[in-house]
């Protein structure tokens, strides 16, 4: 049972670099989210998907893009990366309540 | 602004004995609050939740009391055992922030010492 599945694991990116944050579900839940996870901060909302096609903002959205184009797929782009952008984060997913997440990206901006 | 806060940032105990964590919110349309478990490198994992209509609910060792009035809930850990060693969150939901979005406080570090 994969669950929920973020890529790459360890990323170091040079400030104005551009990647993409995948993340992969196979439990066919409607509901999609991507955390950042910043040290003594908790976990803050940076986009969520309700279902394939459909994404809102969360409390963090700036210097972020995402697109779900299919039930299973959440992809987190940053464009233009900044140092403040230097992170965990944390993909979930659920059908209803409890979120179950991926095991998380971290990210280093130089 | 801060809408769940967990004020300890980390609590320490003995093997065998209670552990005791607790969070605070602000938003009375919360109405879904839930407890997350965190090991080092790894995603939170779901814990132990609680609806507005209970005031308690246990599973096993672990157990979560509401108090509605004070918008105040609490996690105990009976007994605690080294393994429990993580960091804690306390998540809500409800209201405006409904659609299974969850709002998280910022952890407490539990350590139980041998």
């Amino acid at each position: 049972n994969a669950g929920v599945t973020q890529t790459p694991k360890f990323r170091i990116l040079k400030i104005g670099q551009s990647m993409t944050l995948q993340c992969a579900q196979d439990m066919n839940h409607n509901y999609m989210y991507w955390y950042r996870q910043d040290p003594g901060m908790g976990l803050k909302l940076i986009y969520y998907s309700v279902g394939a096609g459909i994404t809102d903002k969360g409390e963090v959205p700036n210097g972020y893009n995402v697109s779900r184009s299919t039930t299973e797929d959440f992809p987190l782009r940053l464009e233009l990366a900044a140092p403040s952008q230097t992170s965990v984060y944390f993909c979930a997913s659920t059908s209803q309540g409890e979120l179950f997440f991926g095991e998380g990206s971290r990210l280093t901006v130089l | 602004d801060q809408q769940v806060k967990q004020n300890s940032p980390s609590l320490s105990v003995q093997e065998g004995r209670i552990s005791i964590l607790n969070c605070d919110y602000t938003n009375s349309m919360f109405d879904y609050f839930l407890w997350y478990k965190k090991y080092p490198a790894e995603g939170p994992t779901f814990l132990i939740s609680i609806s507005s209509i209970k005031d308690k609910n246990e599973d096993g060792r672990f157990t979560v009391f509401l108090n509605k009035s004070a918008k105040h809930l609490s996690l105990h850990i009976v007994p605690s055992q080294p393994g429990d060693s993580a960091v804690y969150f306390c998540a809500a939901s409800g209201g405006e922030t409904s659609g299974s979005r969850l709002t998280f406080g910022e952890g407490t570090q539990l350590t139980v010492n041998p």
